[in-house]
């Protein structure tokens, strides 16, 4: 299995700051990485395909890039709404796998 | 408006069983894969099983294999998820989610979810 590392796991940061979390897989997933935001108790919503493919709706702070086996997600200048957890995840084979998160925290 | 809507969780002993049901609305349903994703309390995100649009190819985590069975009836626009042989750490929200693997695409829409919780 393709195991998916995320770092870092907790993120403390403020209004307006840029951020960027981190996914690493142990094989290479060419561009097959998604990334998903998810608050408390609702369902994950999928913002990034393709590694760098924004979705429809998606503000356009949020950026995706990498390849390989190395992959970044940053958010350029954080709302209120930016805080959630987020996840990697690659779709290159079965079983897909996940990041373990990273909670976007206020500072 | 894709929506998917997950029923069937509930509380059941170890060694027991239960049907997660997906129903599908507002999109081509006989045309995509699907998949269940879970997330044990306070914990991330874990694929579980998917299933081809046809319903002849089935994939399953090594945690769940042998245990769970996806299968859908496209008649209804229902996908399910039998799950037996139930232990606790098969408490977790249980997700479907709508994957367009054959298209090179991740999971996309995804239900509200549904708790199942393996408890004596």
């Amino acid at each position: 299995d393709i195991q998916m590392t995320q770092s870092p796991s907790t993120l403390p940061a403020s209004v307006g700051d840029g951020v960027t979390i981190t996914c690493r897989a142990s094989q290479s997933i060419s561009s097959w990485l998604a990334w998903y935001q998810q608050k408390p108790g609702k369902a994950p919503k999928l913002l990034i395909s393709k590694a760098s493919t924004l979705e429809s709706g998606v503000p356009s702070r949020f950026s995706g890039s990498g390849s390989g086996t190395e992959f970044t997600l940053t958010i350029s200048s954080l709302h209120p709404d930016d805080f959630a957890t987020y996840y990697c995840q690659q779709y290159k084979t079965y079983p897909y796998t996940f990041g373990q998160g990273t909670k976007l925290e206020i500072k | 408006e894709v929506q998917l809507l997950e029923s069937g969780g509930g509380l059941v002993q170890p060694g027991g069983s239960l049907r997660l049901s997906c129903a599908a609305a507002g999109f081509s349903f006989s045309t995509y894969g699907m998949s269940w994703v879970r997330q044990a309390p306070g914990k991330g995100l874990e694929w579980v099983s998917a299933i081809s649009g046809s319903g002849g190819t089935t994939y399953y985590a090594d945690s769940v294999k042998g245990r769970f069975t996806i299968s859908r009836d496209n008649s209804k626009n229902t996908l399910y998820l039998q799950m037996n042989s139930l232990i606790a750490d098969d408490t977790a929200v249980y997700y479907c989610a709508k994957d367009p693997a054959g298209l090179r695409l991740p999971l996309d829409y995804w239900g509200q979810g549904t708790l199942v919780t393996v408890s004596s």
